[in-house]
């Protein structure tokens, strides 16, 4: 599976749009894009993933570039309960051990 | 509808003790994986199902570490002789088939070995 990198952390007010980045420059062609979040105590919880198409759900937005190395993960109203390590992941159909690896993520503070 | 659950939530056992968690996946969930979390580290992973195959028990640390699943659903993750070093939140997860399907976890059972 390709590499991801994040920002460690970043703040967001509450009630204003989170932009988070990825890069994962060595993305091959049929490797999905994935992200998670972990809030602290809690496991982890799928947010959305994507293959080039921009995708949206109740959750969040996610953005792909045309060259698909780069990604954003748009929470569009960040709220305190959106406090978590959100984390990119890039995996492939036949990812190895259909493992789940986790990168340091970044760690997102809402503030009020 | 209902998620990952696990059970307990929470274990404190003594060093050299035997300990089993238990994960119910979501219902119809062929896939099972059991990862491994310390402190403020990222996961590890142990073991993954997938309906009848062998499992995949190439992340599994050692011997004493051990895993079921009975019926294609419910699992066991049984640790023996446990260390001080298993101290961490053992989480596990479904998905709905193989390779790249979305996983769900559930909340983890966090356990301390005195």
């Amino acid at each position: 599976d390709a590499k991801t990198t994040q920002p460690p952390s970043m703040d967001c007010a509450e009630g204003r749009a989170a932009n988070l980045p990825c890069n994962h420059s060595t993305i091959s062609g049929n490797e999905y894009v994935y992200w998670y979040r972990q809030i602290h105590s809690q496991g982890p919880q799928y947010i959305i993933h994507g293959l080039k198409n921009n995708e949206t759900n109740e959750m969040a937005s996610l953005i792909i570039t045309e060259d698909r190395k780069s990604s954003t993960l748009i929470l569009p109203h960040a709220t305190l309960r959106d406090t978590a390590v959100y984390y990119c992941i890039v995996r492939g159909v036949k990812a190895a051990g259909n493992k789940l690896t986790f990168g340091g993520g970044t760690r997102v503070l809402v503030k009020p | 509808g209902a998620g990952v659950s696990q059970s307990p939530s929470n274990k404190v056992t003594e060093k050299g003790k035997d300990v089993e968690l238990r994960c119910d996946p979501i219902s119809g969930h062929t896939a099972l994986y059991w990862y491994r979390q310390s402190l403020g580290q990222g996961l590890e992973f142990l073991i993954y199902f997938q309906g009848n195959s062998a499992p995949d028990k190439s992340g599994l640390p050692s011997d004493r570490f051990s895993a079921e699943r009975t019926g294609g659903s419910v699992s066991t993750l049984t640790i023996q002789r446990t260390q001080q070093e298993d101290s961490a939140v053992y989480l596990c997860a479904s998905s709905l088939g193989t390779g790249w399907d979305t996983q769900y976890f559930g909340p983890g059972t966090r356990l301390t070995v005195l």
